[in-house]
């Protein structure tokens, strides 16, 4: 069985400060760990993933996650938040590439 | 750059009506997902779809789901009987063999 953790349903940043978003994850397999964002009104759009590579992983918009295995997470960073950010943001886990197990996303509000 | 269709975008039907959701998915892929957001929680999976047969389903997709790939492009997301507990916003995913799945735009349910 497979879940994962999204710790804080609201996250408040200005503009130009580190975007921090927490994702904690179990599964009774290795995982594959993936970052969506969902701007309103739209789909759901991949930012990164882990597969079992490199543990940083770069993802687009300047994102990226790193993989600790120690700690169970897969936290998503960003060092300088835009305006164009604000959108909500979900960790999913899956066993392989197919059934994604979603968290219960973080919605990222930016002031100006 | 290829992706996933959905229409309707948004669908108003009464109650215990049957309705159709439909979806083109990315040409060259071979697994076909729906999963569903009801408003204000995550998204969730219901069924995956590979080989013209369900792969593996949630115990939210029932006997009044049904799915079908009718032909080579379209795969089809079937409510026999709508429930008001049936709104949600709707979404298609496809991915190719060991790849992550690329979403569609979702379709907005709403049963009156």
């Amino acid at each position: 069985a497979q879940s994962v953790t999204q710790l804080g349903s609201h996250v408040s940043v200005s503009e130009g400060a580190l975007v921090l978003l927490r994702c904690n994850y179990s599964s009774s397999v290795p995982p594959y760990l993936f970052w969506y964002v969902q701007y309103p009104n739209q789909g759901l759009q991949l930012l990164l993933k882990y597969t079992s590579a490199a543990t940083l992983v770069k993802g687009i918009n300047g994102f990226e996650a790193e993989f600790k295995k120690s700690e169970t997470s897969f936290h998503l960073t960003k060092p300088s938040a835009h305006m164009s950010d604000a959108a909500e943001y979900f960790c999913a886990v899956s066993g392989s590439f197919q059934k994604l197990v979603f968290g219960t996303g973080t919605r990222l509000l930016v002031s100006p | 750059e290829p992706e996933v269709t959905q229409t309707p975008s948004h669908q108003v039907t009464q109650m215990g009506q049957e309705v159709i959701l439909r979806c083109v998915p990315i040409s060259n892929h071979l697994y076909f997902y729906w999963y569903r957001q009801i408003l204000g929680q995550k998204v969730e999976f219901l069924v995956s779809f590979y080989n013209n047969e369900i792969s593996e389903k949630s115990e939210i997709f029932d006997d009044q789901f049904s799915v079908e790939r009718p032909d080579g492009s379209n795969f089809t997301l079937k409510i026999r009987s709508t429930k008001l507990e049936d709104s949600a916003m709707y979404f298609c995913a496809s991915s190719a063999v060991s790849t992550e799945a690329f979403f569609g735009q979702g379709t907005r349910l709403t049963v009156v």
